[in-house]
């Protein structure tokens, strides 16, 4: 089993869809990180946190340090939003990143 | 400017050969990485360096050796490649402590 377990793993949505993605982790962590990446391949760092929540335009990010889950909200979804979302998690003793599997979104106009 | 930048993006070659993969980083970072992502997607961490000392070193054959002349560097050469060496090798880089981490566009190593 994954110490980082994203949900669900395929997501097809309608444009102007409120999203959801699910990353459930194991260990103890100093940070959660929220990566996008797109269909060419590049990687971008969405958010970091290590409590509460986050908002950067229509992505909001929270996460609950005791239940050891963290969500990445898309509000008004645009088929521009298409992309791999990782969930990874900074351990306590340093910045390595211990990845999720990925959750491909599609959003369809 | 680009933050991160890794050379070649595509190397395809036949197994047995050697290999390097080049990345820097103009953002004045202390700490480099270098990660692999397999055919499912799935990112794995390989090495990290902080001011050119490896701090990170995953469960990676001996034939992957990292090798940072400066800080802002980190290079990868994987010697005799093998063909579940085929994948997409990611570099970053980061401040030291709980800061975003800054990925390069990724290499796509296939091997023949």
């Amino acid at each position: 089993k994954n110490e980082v377990e994203q949900s669900p793993q395929n997501l097809t949505a309608q444009e102007g869809e409120f999203i959801t993605i699910n990353c459930s982790y194991s260990v103890g962590i100093s940070a959660l990180h929220w990566l996008q990446q797109h269909p060419g391949g590049g990687i971008v760092s969405l958010f970091m946190l290590s409590s509460g929540k986050k908002k950067h335009g229509r992505l909001i990010a929270t996460i609950n340090i005791q239940e050891k889950h963290s969500s990445l909200h898309i509000t008004a979804s645009h088929p521009r939003d298409s992309a791999v979302y990782i969930c990874a998690v900074e351990g306590t003793s340093g910045s390595r990143l211990t990845f999720g599997e990925g959750t491909q979104l599609t959003v369809n106009p | 400017d680009t933050a991160v930048s890794q050379t070649p993006k595509y190397l395809v070659t036949q197994m047995g050969n050697d290999k390097s993969i080049k990345c820097e980083q103009n953002l004045g970072h202390d700490t480099m990485y270098w990660y692999k992502q397999d055919s499912k997607k799935f990112l794995k961490i390989m090495f990290s360096y902080n001011n050119k000392e490896l701090i990170i070193n995953e469960t990676v054959p001996n034939r992957f050796s990292p090798k940072s002349p400066d800080k802002a560097h980190l290079n990868l050469h994987i010697n005799s490649l093998e063909l579940g060496d085929s994948a997409v090798y990611f570099c970053a880089s980061s401040q030291v402590g709980r800061q975003p981490q800054h990925f390069g566009d990724g290499t796509r190593l296939s091997i023949l």
